[in-house]
């Protein structure tokens, strides 16, 4: 299993452009969730999907979008980048019922110049 | 004040020593998660509990739901332990199982 697979690990984005950063997972987990990570704050959430077809807001999701159109891959895509969205990006998933961990991708570092 | 907090922010110790990291939280969770994040920034689950005490290896994680309180112990601890350790929670009230993040505790481990 590869678990949860994102894409790229290191992005330089100049102001305004755009870009997707990719999450794959291959355990049938079906939430799937993206959080930024900002030094010295607590990873915040962006958006949430509860399954395919299916997603929602977070604390943070002014700027970017998402979509889930299967159960494995779980997009965001940054609109406009600013330098405010100079994050590193966690994708996670995990089943809906209780007992089961979260599983995480290795992380996006995105700069925005 | 934050859902989640964490103590200390910080952490240098002595290859060997005991080693705890605190976790408090503010309202009614259903499981409290403890993850570790290695330079280069990968994030792993240690342990997922919601009631009790969890061994594995050197680590130990306790929980006292009374007391909105966790903590995370390290056992003869070893520089390959230096990490950033982040505790989690999920909000009882919360939807889709997502986590609110203390802001981690950055643990050294001196040879």
């Amino acid at each position: 299993n590869a678990g949860v697979t994102q894409t790229p690990k290191f992005r330089i984005l100049k102001i305004g452009q755009s870009m997707t950063l990719q999450c794959a997972q291959d355990m049938n987990h079906n939430y799937m969730y993206w959080y930024r990570q900002d030094p010295g704050m607590g990873l915040k959430l962006i958006y949430y999907s509860v399954g395919a077809g299916i997603t929602d807001k977070g604390e943070v999701p002014n700027g970017y979008n998402v979509s889930r159109s299967t159960t494995e891959d779980f997009p965001l895509r940054l609109e406009l980048a600013a330098p405010s969205q100079t994050s590193v990006y966690f994708c996670a998933s995990t089943h809906a019922g209780r007992g089961y961990g979260y599983t995480f991708g290795s992380g996006t570092r995105l700069t925005v110049v | 004040k934050n859902e989640v907090e964490q103590s200390p922010q910080n952490l240098t110790a002595q290859e060997g020593e005991f080693i705890t990291i605190n976790c408090s939280y503010s309202v009614g969770i259903s499981a409290l998660h403890w993850l570790q994040q290695h330079p280069g920034g990968g994030i792993v689950s240690l342990f997922m509990l919601s009631s009790g005490k969890k061994k594995h290896g050197r680590l130990i994680a306790t929980i006292n739901i009374q007391e909105k309180h966790s903590s995370l112990h390290i056992t003869a601890s070893h520089p390959r332990d230096s990490a950033v350790y982040i505790c989690a929670a999920h909000i009882s009230s919360g939807s889709a199982r997502q986590l609110t993040f203390g802001s981690g505790t950055q643990l050294t481990v001196l040879p």
